[in-house]
């Protein structure tokens, strides 16, 4: 079956530090990868998305470029901030399933 | 432009009552998503609708829980005669009526439900 495999957690990192979050996934076909964000109490947000092989996705100065032969969707960041701590998500979709297939999440700490 | 709505935020139980969770989904998209979150992991898909239909429900345990999404009004994840192992928050996500499989699915902000 369809599955993702998130680098485990905790992570904490000093302010202006470089940030990989990694992910690799299982899937049949080509699907598609999407990180999302978890804020304290909150919901989840679409952070950045791709679609097919060799896309990156970018957004807020986070970056992960969807790698078909190495199945892996990491996510970097050269300078986090104290307010991109939170809970990051690697999902996929798979086909006309839609539904989202989630790793189990990584949490983030960024100390100033 | 008003979001993915949940009501209520949070939801306190005793053993064996019943929880009625409800999603307003973004105005315009037909298409529901509830995914649980247990404490310290990651969403796990429950089931997904469609206006008056259940698309795939294979991630829904097969007693107690149902579903729904009416053709007026919210849906509604009921769950019945709950048990402690049912604390979790639930989340609904919707997405637009386009074909295709890349359709973002926008999240509420979930109901954080505790099983006394």
């Amino acid at each position: 079956g369809n599955s993702v495999t998130q680098m485990e957690g905790p992570v904490t990192l000093s302010e202006e530090a470089f940030l990989t979050i990694n992910c690799t996934y299982t899937a049949t076909g080509y699907p598609s990868l999407f990180w999302y964000v978890q804020y304290p109490g909150e919901g989840l947000q679409l952070l950045l998305k791709a679609t097919k092989a060799d896309d990156k996705g970018s957004n807020k100065g986070f970056e992960a470029t969807y790698r078909k032969e190495t199945t892996s969707f990491h996510l970097e960041k050269g300078s986090v901030q104290v307010s991109d701590s939170a809970v990051y998500f690697c999902a996929l979709t798979r086909g006309g399933a839609q539904k989202l297939v989630f790793g189990q999440g990584t949490r983030l700490t960024i100390n100033p | 432009n008003a979001g993915v709505m949940q009501n209520p935020r949070h939801l306190v139980r005793r053993r064996g009552q019943e929880a009625r969770l409800r999603c307003s989904p973004v105005k315009g998209h037909s298409h529901v998503y509830w995914y649980r979150q247990l404490p310290e992991e990651g969403l796990k898909f429950m089931v997904y609708l469609q206006k008056e239909n259940i698309i795939d429900e294979s991630g829904m345990p097969k007693e107690r829980f149902s579903a729904e999404f009416p053709k007026e009004g919210p849906s509604i994840l009921r769950i019945q005669q709950v048990v402690r192992g049912d604390s979790a928050a639930y989340f609904c996500a919707s997405s637009p009526d386009q074909r295709g499989s890349h359709n973002e699915q926008f999240f509420g902000p979930g109901t954080r439900l505790t099983v006394l």
